[in-house]
C-alpha cells in the first residue's frame, strides 16, 4: 500500500521570505499523481499544486513550486514570497493512477509571521 | 459554478446511534469520495462512488456505507455509532475517476459523538 510521510508537523516562516514543506511517499505503481492542498482554519481543503509522475518538469503555480524527485520518491513543496493568507495545514497527497483513493501525509502546520 | 456541498455542517450524535451524511458534487462530476478527519489518524480514505456504483473502499468496519444517486449526490451512513467515529468528514468530487483531474472537497461535516 501507498504511503506518504511528512515529516515536519510545524513550520514558521518570515512574511516575504520562502518556505520548503518536505513529503515522501512509498508506491510500487510507475504511475500516479501528487497533490499538494491546504486546509486553513475554515477546514475546506483547496487545491495548491499537482504533478503528474510521468512529467520530468516540476509544476509551478504562481508563488508555489514543488521539487519532484521520482527516483528519491520525494515531492517537496516551496512557497516563495510567503504571504499571512498561506498560513493553514499543508497536506501531501498521493493519487492512484486507476482510482481516486488518494493517500495522504500527516500534514504540516505552517505559521507566517508578520 | 457551485462548490461541493455537504449538508450537514455540524451534527450531535449519542452512542448506538446511526447517522447519515450528504454530499452534493460539483455539477458535472461524477466522482464522490469521502474521507474521515482525526487528529490521531489523519486523513483516510473511506471509499469512492462513480456512476452509482462503489469502486474503491478504505479500510473501515462495515458499519460505515455510502451510496450514490443517479444526480451523483452521495450519501453517507454511520450505524451504531461509536465515541472513536467523532471526525470530521469530508467529500470530494472529480470529473472522473482514476485520471489527472484533481479531488475538489466541500467544507466537511464535523460529527461529534456524545
Amino acid at each position: 500500500a501507498q504511503t506518504v510521510t511528512q515529516s515536519q508537523p510545524e513550520m514558521s516562516v518570515q512574511e516575504a521570505e520562502t518556505v520548503t514543506l518536505s513529503c515522501t511517499y512509498d508506491t510500487s505503481e510507475s504511475d500516479y499523481y501528487l497533490f499538494w492542498y491546504k486546509q486553513p482554519p475554515s477546514r475546506q481543503m483547496i487545491l495548491v499544486i499537482r504533478q503528474e509522475a510521468y512529467k520530468q518538469q516540476n509544476a509551478t503555480e504562481n508563488r508555489f513550486s514543488v521539487n519532484f524527485q521520482k527516483a528519491a520518491k520525494s515531492f517537496s513543496l516551496k512557497i516563495s514570497d510567503s504571504q499571512l493568507g498561506d498560513a493553514a495545514m499543508y497536506f501531501c497527497a498521493y493519487h492512484s493512477y486507476n482510482n481516486n483513493d488518494m493517500r495522504f501525509g500527516a500534514g504540516t502546520r505552517l505559521t507566517v509571521k508578520p | 459554478k457551485a462548490g461541493v456541498t455537504q449538508t450537514p455542517r455540524y451534527l450531535i450524535k449519542t452512542r448506538g446511534q446511526q447517522v447519515t451524511l450528504s454530499c452534493s458534487p460539483i455539477s458535472g462530476h461524477r466522482s464522490v469520495s469521502w474521507y474521515q478527519q482525526t487528529p490521531g489518524q489523519g486523513l483516510q480514505f473511506l471509499f469512492e462512488y462513480f456512476s452509482e456504483t462503489q469502486r474503491n473502499k478504505g479500510n473501515f468496519p462495515g458499519r460505515f456505507s455510502g451510496r450514490q444517486f443517479s444526480n451523483s449526490r452521495s450519501e453517507m451512513n454511520v450505524s451504531t455509532l461509536e465515541l472513536g467515529d467523532s471526525a470530521l468528514y469530508l467529500c470530494a468530487s472529480a470529473t472522473g475517476t482514476g485520471n489527472n483531474q484533481p479531488q475538489h472537497f466541500g467544507d466537511g461535516t464535523r460529527l461529534s459523538i456524545l
